[in-house]
């Protein structure tokens, strides 16, 4: 039992650049949700979705794309990266009736 | 939509002192309150969470307290010992659904030996 798989674990980017990161868990996790986390704000949620084929908008979902095809895999899409894209990304689920998410390790993309 | 405030932003301690950590949230159809813990470098883990129908919950060192008509809860840590420094978040489910969580900005807890 994995958990919560996020890769890459670091990525440079140049700007204009697009870029998939990849999620996947394990758990037959209904939800699965897009945090970015930058010093000083906290875990800002970018997307989320309540199962396959349902995703939705968070808080800051302007330049990502999701997609939940499957209940495994939950990707981010970069369309085309920016500077103020640079930032740690956390992607989490967790299951009906137990609401406390389980994180992946993160991933810390720059864009440049 | 949900916003979720946190204080202190910063909070040091001694060794064996208690430490308390407050939020206060603004939407009253949120009825889902967890706590994170994120050390350095580290993904954020759930220590303790508390749901609307209940006003504390304790699990040994950790206690969480909800007031519903104030919109604020706490975490309570008791006994602090070294590895307990970390930042901690609080979070509101939002929405009216347990699954979209708005975080606080968290609180940098450093517990001093």
């Amino acid at each position: 039992n994995a958990g919560v798989t996020q890769t890459p674990k670091f990525q440079v980017l140049k700007t204009g650049q697009s870029m998939t990161l990849q999620c996947a868990q394990d758990m037959n996790h209904e939800y699965m949700s897009w945090y970015r986390q930058d010093p000083g704000m906290g875990l800002r949620l970018i997307h989320y979705s309540v199962g396959a084929g349902i995703t939705d908008q968070g808080e800051v979902p302007n330049g990502y794309n999701v997609s939940r095809s499957t209940t495994e895999d939950f990707p981010l899409r970069l369309l085309s990266a920016a500077p103020s894209q640079t930032s740690v990304y956390f992607c989490a689920s967790s299951s009906t009736g137990n609401y406390g998410y389980t994180f992946g390790s993160g991933t810390r993309l720059t864009v440049v | 939509g949900e916003n979720v405030e946190q204080h202190p932003s910063t909070l040091s301690v001694q060794e064996g002192d208690s430490a308390v950590i407050k939020c206060t949230y603004s939407d009253s159809a949120s009825n889902y309150f967890p706590w994170y813990k994120q050390e350095l470098g580290k993904r954020p883990q759930l220590i303790i969470d508390i749901r609307s129908n209940v006003g504390e919950k304790k699990d040994q060192r950790i206690a969480v307290t909800l007031n519903k008509t104030a919109k604020h809860f706490s975490l309570h840590i008791t006994e602090t010992q070294p590895e307990d420094s970390a930042v901690y978040f609080c979070a509101a489910a939002s929405g009216g659904s347990n699954y979209k969580l708005t975080f606080g900005k968290g609180t940098l807890l450093t517990v001093n030996p």
